[in-house]
């Protein structure tokens, strides 16, 4: 089985709906983000959260919010869907450790979410 | 904030051949990471480098950390039609920072 799984895999939705993408690891870790992908600008940072009680802003956050439920869980919301919102969505996580054992402090994704907001 | 570029930005080579691509950055990354993406799937970590001048291999393909740890490199010996997809590489700064992503490399292969 996947240690990350997204779902769903693809949503076409309209305009002003809201929807939840979810995310669910199996490493353990206590690290994970939620990134966005669109052709030819790589992956952008919407927000991450380093443990459960912790939630931070990315580089992309407006529009956005997220729900970290339990060390395992972060779901991503856009709260009202608008066109420019279609893209290409991925789940991550690391094991943050990185102070201590820097070769631990690589990212691991998820299969990603097709979203097409109409 | 902290940018990456990567060239060539798109490549055909034939199979068989060798490739080379490179990421680069204005800023020191002390950390490197190579990711493949395939189509419809996420990426995937190839490789990851943690000391500057370090010469890496994962079966055909070797990266390395620059010496001036603005930039990292990527060979890929002998492509096969499987090796097709986007190449991503990743800097991080400090660890247990964010990463920053690069824009990426398609790389296709001509039987």
């Amino acid at each position: 089985d996947a240690d990350v799984t997204q779902t769903p895999r693809n949503r076409i939705t309209k305009t002003g709906k809201r929807i939840m993408l979810e995310c669910s690891q199996t490493k353990g870790h206590d690290r994970m983000y939620w990134y966005r992908q669109d052709p030819g600008l790589g992956l952008r940072l919407i927000y991450y959260s380093f443990d459960v009680k912790d939630i931070n802003k990315g580089e992309i956050s407006d529009g956005y919010s997220v729900s970290r439920q339990a060390q395992a869980k972060f779901s991503l919301s856009l709260e009202s869907a608008i066109p420019n919102q279609t893209a290409l969505y991925f789940c991550a996580t690391s094991d943050g450790t990185g102070l201590l054992a820097p070769k631990a402090d690589t990212q691991y994704f998820g299969p990603g979410t097709r979203l097409t907001v109409l | 904030g902290q940018q990456l570029n990567q060239s060539p930005q798109s490549m055909f080579i034939q199979e068989g051949e060798d490739v080379s691509m490179n990421c680069t950055s204005s800023s020191i990354f002390n950390t490197w990471l190579w990711y493949k993406q395939d189509p419809g799937e996420g990426p995937v970590l190839l490789i990851a480098l943690y000391k500057a001048g370090e010469l890496t291999s994962n079966g055909r393909l070797t990266a390395q950390f620059g010496i001036t740890r603005k930039d990292s490199f990527l060979n890929i010996s002998a492509s096969i039609p499987s090796d097709v997809g986007i190449y991503f590489c990743a800097g991080q700064f400090l660890a247990g920072q964010n990463f920053v992503f690069g824009p990426g490399t398609r790389l296709s292969v001509l039987p």
